[in-house]
């Protein structure tokens, strides 16, 4: 059974970079043709997709924080990460990550990690 | 951006009763179309994809249906677990994947 877990500095200072990663235990995050996402969600409000990277590491993101925007796999580790660059208040939220389905059935999440939260603030 | 609508914003009910939640989209996303649950503190949790595919390990009384632009969640008998925030998603024309801003079905 794959299982997700986010980690990562839970307060950024605004302009800069926030860095997470999801460890995936279960199923290795390279050789079975998965998805990877991220998704966020700020307080009381709804979900937000990031974007999402395939095991071969191509990648594709939101165009709303497409400038901002890395994902990257470490398949020695079996994780993934997320770099969000020049953030700001707006950018505090719970921030998930999910598997994001595979070839025939791509871009429906699940499982989910239990989320990680993020403030940002001086 | 395909913009998914989710009506009613807050749904009342009794343990029992039958609940039917609607997802509009902004355009025809076929049946490119999923559910999630999310508790208070807990991740989402996949219910229904394809518009009316359950996924592993979710009970029979929760069935989606619709194709295009309109869908429905249907929990036919709430039990005391079902009370939760459900969100809808489309996968049919991205990026971005966008979700619908839930409806909170709450115990009357």
């Amino acid at each position: 059974q794959v299982q997700l877990q986010e980690s990562g500095p839970g307060l950024v200072k605004p302009s800069q970079t926030l860095s997470l990663t999801c460890t995936v235990s279960g199923g290795s995050i390279s050789g079975t043709g998965y998805y990877w996402s991220w998704i966020r969600q700020p307080a009381g409000k709804g979900l937000e997709w990031i974007g999402r990277i395939y095991a071969s590491g191509s990648t594709n993101y939101n165009p709303s924080l497409k400038s901002r925007v890395t994902l990257s796999l470490d398949t020695s580790k079996n994780l993934f990460s997320l770099e969000l660059t020049s953030v700001t208040a707006a950018d505090t939220a719970v921030y998930y990550c999910a598997r994001a389905g595979d070839y025939y059935t791509p871009n429906w999440f699940d499982p989910w990690g239990q989320g990680t939260r993020v403030i940002v603030s001086s | 951006e395909i913009l998914l609508t989710q009506s009613p914003a807050t749904l009342s009910l009794s343990p029992g009763e039958r609940a039917t939640l609607s997802c509009r989209a902004s355009q025809s996303v076929s049946d490119y179309l999923a559910w999630y649950q999310q508790k208070p503190g807990q991740a989402p949790r996949l219910l229904i994809y394809d518009a009316s595919i359950r996924a592993t390990g979710i009970p029979a009384r929760f069935s989606g249906s619709g194709s295009g632009t309109d869908f429905t969640l249907t929990i036919s008998s709430l039990e005391p677990e079902d009370f939760a925030v459900y969100y809808c998603q489309q996968r049919a024309n991205w990026p971005p994947i966008t979700f619908g801003q839930g409806t909170r079905l709450e115990i009357k």
